[in-house]
């Protein structure tokens, strides 16, 4: 059973282009991230979700967009996609009144 | 300066080997600190948290963590090819903004 799984895994599209990625916990946990890990392996996170409400915006750029519709589910939109956004963009969860997070597999994005 | 700073590597040892991995950090409001492995094309796995400073111990892993210098570390004991990956030090106020190091490759020879 996956605890933290992501959609889809790979991702190749052109630039100017909308996206989104998905992705749900199975472990019960109410705090949901989304961390973007460069080709030089740095990984910063993006935004954190507490009981479906934004917490954490790292200075993303608007094009980006979260959606939590429920306590399980941290959606990524991405508008007008660039060149740089291309990276493997993890969803991570865990519980409130933990530090521990949990990561999924990653969405490897490739703008062309 | 980063927030977290971390040797990349690539850290090279023979099988059996105590690793030693680090990270200093320049934020002293940091109180929780944990160690990740992460596999090539995989996601980050939690292997050790720790609160404030002191060591833990879990297995071959020890975790230490000294706030008045400002540096973690995490030790393999007897170390196989198969904890061949990248280490990753993240840390945390207590809010949930995670800082994380850039990682350290290592590579453990048979």
């Amino acid at each position: 059973d996956t605890a933290v799984s992501q959609t889809p895994k790979y991702l190749v599209t052109q630039m100017g282009n909308d996206k989104s990625i998905k992705c749900e916990q199975n472990l019960g946990h109410d705090t949901m991230y989304w961390y973007k890990q460069d080709s030089k392996k740095f990984l910063k996170i993006m935004f954190s979700y507490n009981n479906k409400e934004l917490i954490i915006n790292e200075t993303v750029p608007n094009r980006f967009s979260p959606k939590s519709p429920d306590k399980a589910h941290l959606n990524l939109h991405i508008n007008s996609l660039e060149l740089g956004d291309s990276a493997v963009y993890f969803c991570a969860s865990s519980q409130a009144d933990s530090y521990e997070q949990y990561f999924g597999p990653g969405t490897r994005l490739t703008v062309t | 300066q980063k927030e977290v700073e971390q040797d990349p590597g690539p850290l090279s040892v023979p099988e059996g080997a105590i690793v030693s991995l680090n990270c200093t950090y320049s934020n002293s409001a940091f109180q929780y600190f944990m160690w990740y492995r992460q596999y090539s094309r995989k996601g980050p796995e939690l292997l050790m948290y720790t609160y404030s400073s002191g060591n833990k111990e879990d297995g071959r892993f020890t975790a230490q963590v000294d706030k008045s210098s400002k540096y973690i570390s995490l030790f393999i004991r007897d170390s196989q090819p198969s904890d061949s990956a990248t280490y990753l030090c993240a840390m945390t106020s207590g809010t949930y903004k995670y800082i994380f190091g850039t990682g350290t490759r290592l590579k453990v020879l048979a």
